[in-house]
Order: structure tokens, then sequence, then C-alpha cells
């Protein structure tokens, strides 16, 4: 257990709506990470927040948005969705800037 | 882009052999990172080389690093059926940013 929970393990839900991903990071890291990651695919980075401030972007769409609240748990927005969205959503969380990265088990998501 | 490839994309080989992947990065980084994942669940980190690290060792795991050349190997000795799993590297090109290659997957026969 990596002390890195996510919330739902599946969704399945049809095009053109929207769902959220909550992440909640280990305790007493300040650090979320969240990946994409499609069948048979590595894992794209989407974004990152450092105690509530967003520190680093990827190729994150205009339609998925995150933030990280003040109790330092994490939610992935993303909507409008499209068939081509269905992955594996993963969070992670770290204490610093680069050291290691501890994942949950993430979200699979299946847009219909 | 992705930062890493791994090179080879899939590897089988018989319980007992050495298991050799290899990780090619694009830019300077802080470190790099090796990190296993079991089909369809969370990724789990495995080790990590300092860049101004050349050979790390943990277990059965032995970690390269070249700066110069911009690669890293990983070497699992002794391979187990149980190390059957994709392997990822990780570098962090940035302070922030951990950008993971596309993974070698492994198959360990029984």
């Amino acid at each position: 257990d990596s002390g890195v929970t996510q919330t739902p393990k599946h969704l399945i839900t049809a095009t053109g709506q929207r769902v959220t991903l909550r992440c909640s990071p280990r305790s007493g890291d300040l650090s979320v990470y969240w990946y994409q990651q499609s069948l048979d695919q590595g894992l794209q980075f989407l974004i990152q927040y450092y105690n509530g401030e967003e520190r680093a972007k990827g190729n994150i769409l205009e339609r998925f948005s995150a933030q990280q609240f003040p109790d330092l748990h994490s939610e992935l927005n993303l909507s409008s969705l499209e068939l081509g969205d269905s992955a594996l959503y993963f969070c992670a969380s770290s204490r610093q800037g680069i050291g290691e990265l501890f994942f949950g088990e993430g979200s699979r998501l299946t847009v219909l | 882009s992705q930062q890493g490839e791994e090179d080879p994309q899939a590897l089988s080989i018989q319980e007992g052999e050495n298991a050799t992947m290899n990780c090619s990065y694009k830019t300077s980084i802080n470190n790099l990172q090796w990190y296993r994942q079991n089909s369809g669940r969370g990724l789990v980190h495995l080790i990590l080389i300092r860049s101004n690290e050349r050979e790390k060792h943990s277990g059965r795991l032995r970690v390269t690093l070249d700066t110069s050349k911009k690669s890293s190997s990983l070497l699992i000795t002794a391979s187990r059926a149980a190390d059957t799993a994709s392997y990822f590297c990780a570098t962090t090109p940035g302070t922030y940013k951990y950008i993971f290659g596309t993974g070698t997957r492994l198959k360990v026969l029984a």
C-alpha cells in the first residue's frame, strides 16, 4: 500500500459528460502529480501541484483541469469527454521536488 | 513527446536468466528512476540514481547511468516469474517534472 488513495477505481460514462477524479496523497506529501496511461502506452504527464499551487504542466487538454485543496487532496476534472479519453488516470505524490514518487492504484475511465 | 524511451519494448526470458533493459533520454537530468508496474496497477519505485552516480545496486537490481550518452540500463539478475511486469524509467529534467518512458514489458517464464 503506497498510502495514496484514488477514487473512484472504475468509472464508465458517455461521451460529452464530465467526471471528477479524486486523489489523497500520502500523509505529509505536499506534491501531487497526475498522469494518463492509455492502453499499452507509457505515462503522459498532465499536471503537478505543490502545496496548493500549480508548479508544472504537461500535455493536459483544455477540457481537463485540476486543483489541489488546502487539505492537500487533489481533483482532476475531465469534461466534454471523448472516446479517446478512456484511460487509466494515476495520481502520485512525493515529499519534495524530485524524490521517489508514490502512486495510487489509478482510476480507470471508460467513455462509451 | 516522451523524454525517455525504453529498449526493448518487450522481453521474454526463462526463470533464472538475467534481464537487461535500457533507457535513453533527451535532456540533462537531476536523477533517473526506475519503476515497475504490474498489469493495470500503480507504479512502484525500484531505484533512483543521481546524475553524478554511475552505478547503483539494490538487491537483484543493478542500474547504470551514462550521462554522456544520455542512457541508463536496468539489470535484474536471476529473474523470477514474479518479476513479470512492465518497467519504466523516469527522468527529472526540471525540479517538478517526472517524465516517463514508454516501458519494457518483461515476461519471465517458469
